[in-house]
């Protein structure tokens, strides 16, 4: 069975600094790997996701993450953070058999100070 | 794009009674179906594999009898929260994978919240 870690319940930055959220993930073999970022009350939106190939995978609203096997890792991280960047955000892991069901991390809140 | 629709998207119903949450695929079809359920402030806990034509998998911990799901075609899944109670209010939410190609994700639907009174 899967399971995925995100260390950090919240982190504060700057608008306009850049920002790193952390996942780390365990799974026998290589995973299907997501971001999703929800807005309170709202649905999720999937930001990027990983399944094969290049490990820099790009997504939407800027943010990038990078898939490094040997850390079990898939950080999120955007350059330059806009206060609209403000909601919580989950790194889920998908298996890639048996069910394929998608396992999601505690969630990081974004916080964005002017 | 792949699109999920969950009906109704809020609800309030009173406590002893049932309440159905439906989840349909617009426009692909789904043999897999996974119904999660988020407490305010929490992460999302996945509930059940639902596929269709079959029984149900549930993650250890939850009632099947409580949460009774049914995927009777391609399309659709329901889940039915029997005799709610003001502790089963909760955000809850389905996603359905594409049954065509190996590497898809699955797709979520915009959620429906339960008030039970």
């Amino acid at each position: 069975a899967q399971s995925v870690t995100q260390p950090d319940i919240h982190i504060t930055v700057s608008e306009g600094a850049s920002l790193e959220l952390r996942c780390n993930y365990s799974y026998g073999a290589t995973p299907y790997l997501f971001w999703y970022v929800q807005s309170p009350g709202q649905g999720l939106q999937l930001l990027l996701k990983y399944f094969s190939g290049d490990t820099l995978v790009q997504g939407i609203k800027g943010f990038e993450a990078e898939f490094k096997r040997s850390q079990s890792s898939f950080n999120l991280r955007k350059p330059s953070v806009h206060w609209s960047d403000a909601a919580e955000y989950f790194c889920a892991v998908g298996a890639r058999t048996g069910g394929f069901k998608t396992i999601f991390g505690a969630g990081t809140r974004l916080f964005v100070k002017a | 794009g792949a699109v999920v629709s969950q009906h109704p998207s809020w609800v309030i119903c009173k406590s002893g009674t049932s309440v159905k949450i439906e989840c349909r695929s617009l426009d692909f079809q789904a043999t897999t179906m996974f119904w999660y359920r988020q407490f305010p402030k929490q992460s999302l806990m996945l509930m059940a594999t639902s596929n269709e034509g079959s029984k149900a998998t549930y993650e250890q911990g939850v009632e099947k009898d409580k949460f009774l799901i049914n995927h009777a075609s391609l399309t659709l899944s329901t889940l039915t929260v029997t005799s709610a109670h003001p502790e089963d209010s909760s955000f809850y939410i389905c996603s359905a994978r594409d049954r065509v190609g190996a590497n898809t994700e699955a797709f979520f639907g915009q959620g429906t919240r339960l008030t039970v009174v």
